[in-house]
């Protein structure tokens, strides 16, 4: 079991572009949560799918946005990079209210 | 507002000593706790969990953890660390009725040295 695998583990983008990161859930589970995790910050709950529909979201901005495909990976895209979006974003996927395996995260740079 | 906190941001500890780490979230009829460890440059790993029953919950590792709902804490202790516990430590809450979103404390940074 591969566990949660997240793409790419680093990159840099610049002001104003766009960014898509990708998850891959464990085997078996269905639900995916992003979470955005800011220098010396504990993680910041983004958004959460579950059948390929957003369940629930955190207070981040509409740039941010996600989706699930049937095979339950998902993406997380975030517009109009700002310099605070830089951040290790962290994927979380769990078949239950009490279940999250977090992935390794991919780290963000916005320059 | 729902909310963790962890007072200490950094602990640091003696090898083979005790350490306690504290952790408070804002009250509520009902919640799910949890500790996360995160090593340096990844991501987060289940340290142990409360759901229900027991009040003393212990992981695989030696550490170990106390709900207590009238000071709405969930401290997590060990009696003896070893080097191998230097890392960020994070206390988690899902808020029932709320989804099953985590809310994370700020974390505290475990240092143990010789």
């Amino acid at each position: 079991d591969a566990g949660v695998t997240q793409s790419p583990t680093h990159l840099i983008k610049t002001r104003g572009q766009q960014v898509t990161l990708r998850c891959s859930p464990k085997s078996g589970h269905d639900t995916v949560s992003w979470y955005q995790q800011a220098l010396g910050q504990g993680p910041q709950f983004i958004f959460q799918y579950y059948e390929e529909e957003e369940r629930q979201r955190g207070n981040f901005p509409d740039r941010f946005s996600g989706h699930q495909f049937p095979n339950y990976s998902s993406e997380l895209n975030v517009n109009a990079l700002l310099l605070g979006d830089s951040a290790l974003y962290l994927c979380a996927s769990g078949a239950g209210v009490t279940e999250a395996f977090f992935g390794q995260g991919t780290r963000l740079t916005v320059v | 507002a729902q909310s963790v906190t962890q007072l200490d941001s950094q602990v640091p500890v003696f090898e083979e000593a005790p350490v306690e780490l504290r952790c408070n979230y804002s009250s509520s009829v009902s919640v799910y706790l949890f500790w996360y460890v995160q090593y340096p440059n990844q991501g987060l790993q289940l340290l142990l969990k409360y759901l229900s029953g027991s009040t003393l919950v212990e992981s695989i590792n030696g550490f170990e953890a106390e709900f207590n709902k009238s000071q709405t804490s969930f401290h997590l202790r060990k009696p003896s660390v070893h080097i191998s516990d230097t890392a960020e430590y994070f206390c988690a809450v899902i808020y029932t009725g709320g989804g099953n979103k985590l809310t994370f404390g700020t974390g505290t940074q475990l240092k143990v040295e010789l």
